[in-house]
């Protein structure tokens, strides 16, 4: 089975631009989340999607948005890029939405690696 | 608010080593508890969990053991090898399902 898929994997934009990520979970699995890491940092909590609906948003402005297909595939969107979102974006998939003490498995893609001049 | 603190690094090792990284968190509740490791260039891979108080998880030689009164989900592995050079990242998932992360450790295991 195919693991979960991000496109595309390396994006040279320019400062005031906007970008579109796309994300392909595992098949059957109905959430994504996405994620921000930045160069030696861990991950940040970006945006959780559930049965095509948000079901949790992290600390980051409006300029962030994005959207879960009846495939379950997602989208993120970033409008007028600043140099300080270079990062690598990562997209996670799971069977459902994870529970404190509930048994739970994120399983993250490859990336997207955002570098904004 | 929930957060995880992990040891800075980078951790270096001689082949054969035993190897210890560090994680605490801070959390309302009892939270699952991850270990995922990220080799260079590549996403994360879910190298072990432990969902409850007293759970040890392990996987490829690695293991941690959820330690509810000291709030610590610490990594071991008796013997690295050079393929187990990476960054390894303590997580926790909060009540809402987001997972949140520690800083990283990067493992530097030489021959």
């Amino acid at each position: 089975d195919a693991g979960v898929t991000q496109s595309p994997t390396h994006l040279i934009k320019t400062r005031g631009q906007h970008v579109t990520l796309r994300c392909s979970p595992i098949s059957g699995h109905k959430s994504v989340s996405w994620y921000q890491q930045v160069l030696g940092q861990g991950p940040q909590f970006i945006f959780q999607y559930y049965e095509k609906e948000e079901r949790g948003r992290g600390n980051f402005p409006d300029r962030f948005s994005a959207r879960q297909f009846p495939n379950y595939s997602s989208e993120l969107n970033v409008n007028a890029l600043l140099l300080g979102d270079s990062a690598l974006y990562l997209c996670a998939s799971s069977l459902r939405m994870g529970l404190a003490g509930v048994d739970y498995e994120q399983y993250f893609g490859p990336g997207t690696r955002l570098t904004v001049t | 608010g929930n957060s995880v603190t992990q040891m800075e690094g980078p951790v270096t090792l001689s082949e054969e080593a035993f190897l210890t990284i560090n994680c605490t968190y801070t959390a309302t509740g009892y939270p699952s508890l991850f270990w995922y490791v990220q080799y260079p260039g590549e996403g994360l891979q879910l190298l072990l969990k432990a969902t409850k108080a007293d759970d040890k998880g392990s996987n490829k030689g690695f293991e941690a053991t959820y330690r509810k009164e000291t709030t610590s989900f610490h990594l071991e592995k008796g013997s690295v090898q050079v393929s187990d050079s990476a960054v390894y990242f303590c997580a926790l998932v909060s009540s809402t399902g987001k997972l949140i992360f520690g800083q990283g450790t990067t493992l530097q295991v030489k021959p």
